[in-house]
C-alpha cells in the first residue's frame, strides 16, 4: 500500500532563503507526483506535475524534481517570500490506479 | 466562471441527519473525486469516478454514497451523519486521471466544512 510522508511538518524561514520540502513514498510503482499549495480555509492549487518518466519539472522560482528509485521528491523554493507562508502537499499517483495519495503536508512560513 | 464549485461552503447538522454536499464543474472533465481533510489524516479518497456512471471506492467509504448521472456533477451523500464525519470535504476533477499517457493536474474546489452535533 502506497504511504506518503512530509517532513518536516512545519518550518519557518526568514524571507530571501532558499529552501527544499521533501516527500518521500514508499512504492515506486508511481505514475506521476503532484505538488500543490494550500492557504487557510481554501482549496488546493496545484504547482507542479511530474511524471514518471520525467526528472525535474520548473515554475518560475519553484523547482520540483522526483527520484522514483529512492522514493523521493523535493520542492525547492528559491528567494522565499512572505507571500509562500502556506501548507504545501504532494501526492503521489499510484500505477494502474486514477487516484492519489496525499502526504500531511508541511506548514510553511516565511518571515518578514 | 470556469472551474469547480461546491456547495455549501458550510453545513452544521445533527447526528443520523442525511445530508448531500454538491460538486459542479464546468470543464467536462471526466475525472471526479471527493476526499476528506482531517487533523493528522491529510486527505483520504472517499469516492472517486472515471466517467458519468462509474464509480469507485477510496479509502474511506463507508458511510457516504455517490452518484454521477451527469458529468459535470458529482454529489456526495451522508445516509446517516455521524460525528466522526465532521470534516472539511473536498471535490477535485482530472481531464485525465494519473496513470494514462495524457496527464493533467487535479483542481480542488474550495471545500465544505461540516459540523455533526
Amino acid at each position: 500500500k502506497q504511504e506518503v510522508t512530509q517532513i518536516p511538518a512545519a518550518l519557518s524561514v526568514p524571507e530571501g532563503e532558499n529552501l527544499v520540502l521533501n516527500c518521500s513514498f514508499t512504492d515506486s510503482a508511481i505514475y506521476n507526483l503532484q505538488w500543490f499549495r494550500q492557504d487557510p480555509g481554501k482549496g488546493l492549487t496545484s504547482l507542479l506535475l511530474i511524471q514518471s518518466s520525467q526528472r525535474e519539472q520548473t515554475s518560475g522560482r519553484l523547482n520540483a524534481s522526483l527520484d522514483k528509485s529512492s522514493g523521493r521528491s523535493t520542492l525547492y523554493i528559491a528567494a522565499s517570500q512572505p507571500g509562500d507562508s502556506a501548507t504545501y502537499l504532494c501526492a503521489a499517483s499510484p500505477s494502474g490506479t486514477y487516484k492519489y495519495i496525499f502526504g500531511t503536508g508541511t506548514r510553511l512560513k516565511v518571515l518578514a | 466562471d470556469a472551474g469547480i464549485t461546491q456547495s455549501p461552503r458550510y453545513k452544521i447538522t445533527e447526528t443520523g441527519r442525511q445530508v448531500t454536499l454538491m460538486c459542479h464543474q464546468t470543464w467536462s472533465h471526466s475525472y471526479m473525486f471527493w476526499y476528506r481533510q482531517d487533523l493528522g489524516h491529510g486527505l483520504r479518497l472517499i469516492y472517486y469516478s472515471a466517467a458519468a456512471d462509474i464509480t469507485d471506492k477510496g479509502e474511506v467509504p463507508d458511510g457516504y454514497v455517490v452518484s454521477r448521472s451527469k458529468t459535470e456533477n458529482f454529489p456526495l451523500t451522508l445516509e446517516s451523519a455521524t460525528r466522526s464525519q465532521t470534516s472539511v470535504y473536498f471535490c477535485a476533477s482530472s481531464e485525465s486521471a494519473g496513470g494514462f499517457t495524457y496527464n493533467s493536474p487535479l483542481h480542488f474546489g474550495n471545500g465544505t466544512r461540516l459540523t455533526v452535533t
